[in-house]
């Protein structure tokens, strides 16, 4: 089965720091690799993806993320952290199944950053 | 262009009823998925859909239950209400380009308090 493991549940970085959000996976397959932000009381947003190609995969917002398959690791990093980074970050990878293109996203349990002025 | 747009958004229900939550999805997306948020958790999978059909269920009971209209929109249901079931509801929409990667774009969800 599909899953991925946020093993920081919070991250504390100050402002214009360099900041990690640690991601590792397991799959079957070639893996389809996602990072979302969560703000307060409101929905997810898309950061970026991993599908295939370069393992740096550039997103929103200055984010970035590095694919490792030999540590089937795929950590969210940006240069410079800003106080408004401040949000709830969430790493899922795509479970396909069938012949019929059913497919759902397994989350991991969130890594809650701070950034601090 | 407008993204996912969900209502409503916030509602309290008692146990035992029922509620319909509703879901607009991105133009041009035909497939809508639903997810369950838990406060202190990732979302849970609950439905899948596309063209209409429904493609994948999530480890959920027969009380949820959805369906698409035509023009791609959805509804989920849940009937007989618990005090579990209080949970933001997320509802996504995503491309039918395989090659974007299936990406699922998220709404604002709906926050369900069951008392």
């Amino acid at each position: 089965a599909q899953s991925v493991a946020q093993p920081e549940d919070q991250v504390n970085v100050a402002e214009g720091n360099p900041l990690t959000v640690k991601c590792t996976y397991s799959v079957s397959g070639n893996p389809y690799l996602f990072w979302y932000v969560q703000y307060p009381n409101r929905g997810l947003q898309f950061l970026l993806k991993y599908i295939t190609g370069d393992n740096l995969v550039k997103g929103s917002y200055g984010f970035e993320a590095e694919f490792n398959k030999s540590q089937t690791s795929f950590h969210l990093k940006k240069p410079s952290a800003l106080v408004s980074d401040s949000a709830l970050y969430f790493c899922a990878v795509r479970d396909m199944w069938g012949t019929s293109g059913t497919y759902k996203y397994i989350f991991g349990t969130g890594t809650r950053l701070k950034v601090l002025a | 262009d407008a993204g996912v747009t969900q209502s409503p958004t916030h509602l309290i229900k008692t146990r035992g009823q029922h509620v319909t939550l509703r879901c607009s999805p991105i133009s041009g997306h035909k497939s809508v998925s639903w997810y369950q948020q838990v406060l202190g958790q990732g979302p849970q999978f609950i439905f899948q859909y596309y063209e209409k059909e429904e493609r994948g269920r999530g480890n959920f009971p027969d009380r949820f239950s959805a369906r698409q209209f035509p023009n791609y929109s959805s509804e989920l249901n849940v009937n007989a209400l618990l005090l579990g079931d209080s949970a933001l509801y997320l509802c996504a929409s995503s491309s039918p380009d395989r090659g974007s990667g299936n990406t699922i774009y998220f709404g604002e969800g709906s926050w369900l308090t069951v008392v």
